[in-house]
């Protein structure tokens, strides 16, 4: 299967740490990718994870468990410009990815 | 060049009539990527290139949808005679590669917005 499964919305506070999760279930597994898509605009990338373990970039993290098919990034110290929507893909053996829909991210003052 | 682009950013057309969508990779990237994202969805993989050649095409919709690449830059993907359903954002995407690891991290463009009326 094919399944990639985040939540839809979340709201956070400026200067709070905010946790965005994302499972997924594939019979093949070849890294696990976060982006960045602010409103009309391409996605960005932001981090990838292929082994078990937390990636840190900044302000932002990744965190990744294979035998639990699950990954999270972690944005601390939130600023305003980071309202945008937070997509998590998987890449399987073919080399292709698979995207969540998306997590739409609001910052609030 | 810098990054990917692509070309038109926006395309309004009637339903029926026919439409190209170029890409251009970041330069020396040999995987190119076409994805569509209609609004408020993820996106959905369409068809990627390792060089001229598309080893996988398995997410066009129809028939009605082709690409091509050459000299292992442009590529296009043609809609013929546009549904209303082909509405969306259409994404192109570059990498280094394609044979896994960071390498291949993709690389995307601005998207071209077509709207068929």
């Amino acid at each position: 299967g094919q399944n990639i499964d985040q939540p839809t919305e979340m709201t956070a506070t400026e200067g709070a740490i905010v946790q965005i999760n994302c499972t997924y279930q594939t019979s093949g597994f070849n890294g696990l990718f976060w982006y960045q898509q602010h409103a009309g605009e391409a996605p960005t990338f932001l981090s990838y994870n292929v082994l078990d373990g937390l990636e840190e970039k900044g302000r932002f993290s990744s965190f990744l468990s294979r035998s639990k098919g699950y990954s999270y990034l972690l944005l601390k110290e939130l600023q305003m410009k980071d309202s945008a929507s937070y997509l998590c893909a998987y890449r399987n053996q073919g080399g292709k990815l698979i995207f969540g829909q998306g997590t739409e991210l609001s910052v609030k003052p | 060049g810098a990054g990917v682009s692509q070309s038109p950013s926006n395309k309004v057309t009637e339903k029926g009539k026919d439409v190209e969508l170029r890409c251009d990779p970041i330069s020396g990237h040999t995987a190119l990527y076409w994805y569509r994202q209609r609004l408020g969805q993820g996106l959905e993989f369409l068809i990627y290139f390792q060089g001229n050649s598309a080893p996988d095409k398995s997410g066009l919709p129809s028939d009605r949808f082709s690409a091509e690449r050459t000299g292992e830059s442009v590529s296009t993907l043609t809609i013929q005679r546009t549904q209303q359903e082909d509405s969306a954002v259409y994404l192109c995407a570059s990498s280094l590669v394609s044979l896994g690891g960071r390498t291949d991290t993709q690389y995307f463009g601005p998207g071209t917005r077509l709207t068929v009326l």
